[in-house]
């Protein structure tokens, strides 16, 4: 993985069902990966900063877990409700350079 | 605090023109960020500033655009000439500390640029 890739780009979820979605990153040096919500119309808002392998984070109904040594952080929402309809996004922060690189996003749909 | 402002929240220009987008960070944050997003390339980082001096450029597509931040409260990200592909939306975002770290970015409400 030379970027960062987020899995699926879209997603459609019946309200009160439970989901989660991939960001996959470089898994040589990490340094820290930010997870973002992001409302249509909306600016990204923080949801998560993590920079420990096997890190686990929690925000109510949504929490996130890190693996650095395979690359990949996933994000979860249990019992979805219609205000969870966003784009979530990762972000990874080089070691390099510390320029931070955003991935496309998955779109989440709740449906009622 | 009122969060980051930007200003202004839609800017519509014609090609040629020069374009000035605004930017307060959160009171005592040292680091700015200016961010431009499009369909095709998603969020991209384009500068960023640790106490008011310009750290990493290398994001700004050409000469065309400039960045200053004259002092901890303002920033602007300047477009000379515009042109149409410039059409996007520029955020701008602050955090305190070494961003990199635990330091979570608050963003701004954007700035929706058209150019015709």
């Amino acid at each position: 993985i030379l970027n960062v890739e987020q899995s699926p780009q879209s997603l459609h979820v019946q309200e009160g069902d439970s989901t989660n979605f991939t960001c996959s990153f470089p898994s040589s040096n990490f340094y820290a990966l930010h997870w973002y919500r992001w409302e249509t119309a909306k600016s990204p808002e923080a949801l998560f900063v993590m920079t420990l392998n096997g890190d686990e984070k929690k925000k109510g109904r949504i929490s996130a877990t890190l693996n650095t040594k395979e690359g990949y952080s996933y994000l979860y929402i249990k019992g979805s409700q219609p205000e969870d309809s966003a784009t979530y996004l990762c972000a990874f922060v080089r070691p390099r350079d510390d320029k931070i690189i955003f991935g496309k996003g998955t779109r989440l749909h709740i449906l009622p | 605090d009122a969060g980051v402002i930007q200003s202004p929240r839609h800017e519509v220009t014609e090609m040629g023109q020069e374009v000035t987008l605004r930017c307060k960070p959160i009171s005592g944050h040292d680091y700015l960020f200016w961010y431009r997003q499009t369909m095709m390339r998603g969020l991209e980082l384009l500068i960023y500033f640790n106490n008011n001096v310009p750290i990493d450029d290398s994001g700004m597509p050409e000469d065309r655009f400039s960045a200053k931040m004259p002092n901890a409260s303002f920033s602007t990200l300047k477009i000379q000439p515009s042109e149409p592909r410039d059409s996007a939306v520029y955020f701008c975002a602050s955090t305190q500390g070494r961003w990199g770290g635990s330091y979570e970015q608050y963003f701004g409400p954007g700035t929706r640029l058209t150019v015709t």
